[in-house]
């Protein structure tokens, strides 16, 4: 069934490494991000969000980055783990809310042992 | 456990049948949504529905159809209509802060 994540740009790091995956948001008035993670097969999964009042935002093991000025958006995985192999994408809304949600095509991540 | 539950996970149609993906979710939250997902693609909205006894189409309505007669259900139609029907369909419900989750997904192929 792993059909969803061909064509992907992809990244492959070392394990151990720390892994950056970038994201360029369309709408400007979109104040509000999210990153998710989404293995083969499964659903997409909630990693850490980001308000446009903010410019970074640390989880566990990672980092959201907001760069409103060129609308770019990047996760930041530290310390990277065989588990964290699956595609990343982002999506975009507004704090108000709104049925439109944006969502990137995704990057897929590959950790190497 | 609280979520989005999708099933079946795989699910076969042929040529000329309607099959129906259901979605359940037990969040209590007022909004839900359908996407599908296809390779290389964001994901693509077919209908939301935003309450309950109330839907409207997303950008891909083409050849589905909804219902959402309960506030925890909101089964997805593929119908003859739909062309281009396999694909991976994902239920999505957005939550306080309007963070949006998701079910694990339905596998749709036709044969």
């Amino acid at each position: 069934g792993e059909s969803v994540g061909l064509h992907l740009p992809t990244l492959s790091v070392q394990e151990g490494d720390n892994s950056i995956i970038n994201c360029a948001y369309s709408n400007s008035a979109s104040d509000y991000f999210i990153w998710y993670k989404q293995e083969s097969g499964k659903g997409p999964q909630f990693i850490i969000d980001i308000r446009s009042n903010m410019d970074k935002r640390q989880g566990q093991r990672v980092t959201v980055l907001l760069n409103k000025t060129v609308k770019h958006l990047s996760l930041q995985i530290a310390a990277t783990q065989p588990g964290d192999s699956a595609v990343y994408f982002c999506a975009e809304n507004r704090i108000s809310g709104t049925y439109k949600y944006i969502f990137g095509t995704g990057t897929r991540l590959k950790v190497l042992a | 456990d609280g979520g989005i539950t999708q099933s079946p996970k795989y699910l076969f149609r042929k040529e000329g049948q309607n099959v129906t993906l259901s979605c359940e979710q037990n969040l209590n939250h007022d909004a839900m949504y359908w996407y599908r997902q296809d390779p290389g693609q964001g994901l693509r909205l077919i209908y939301y529905s935003q309450i309950v006894n109330d839907f409207q189409k997303g950008d891909i309505a083409e050849g589905y159809s909804v219902s959402r007669e309960k506030k925890e259900s909101f089964p997805l139609t593929v119908t003859s209509a739909q062309k281009n029907p396999t694909a991976f369909y994902l239920c999505a419900s957005p939550g306080p802060g309007n963070t949006i989750y998701f079910g694990e997904g339905s596998w749709l192929t036709v044969v």
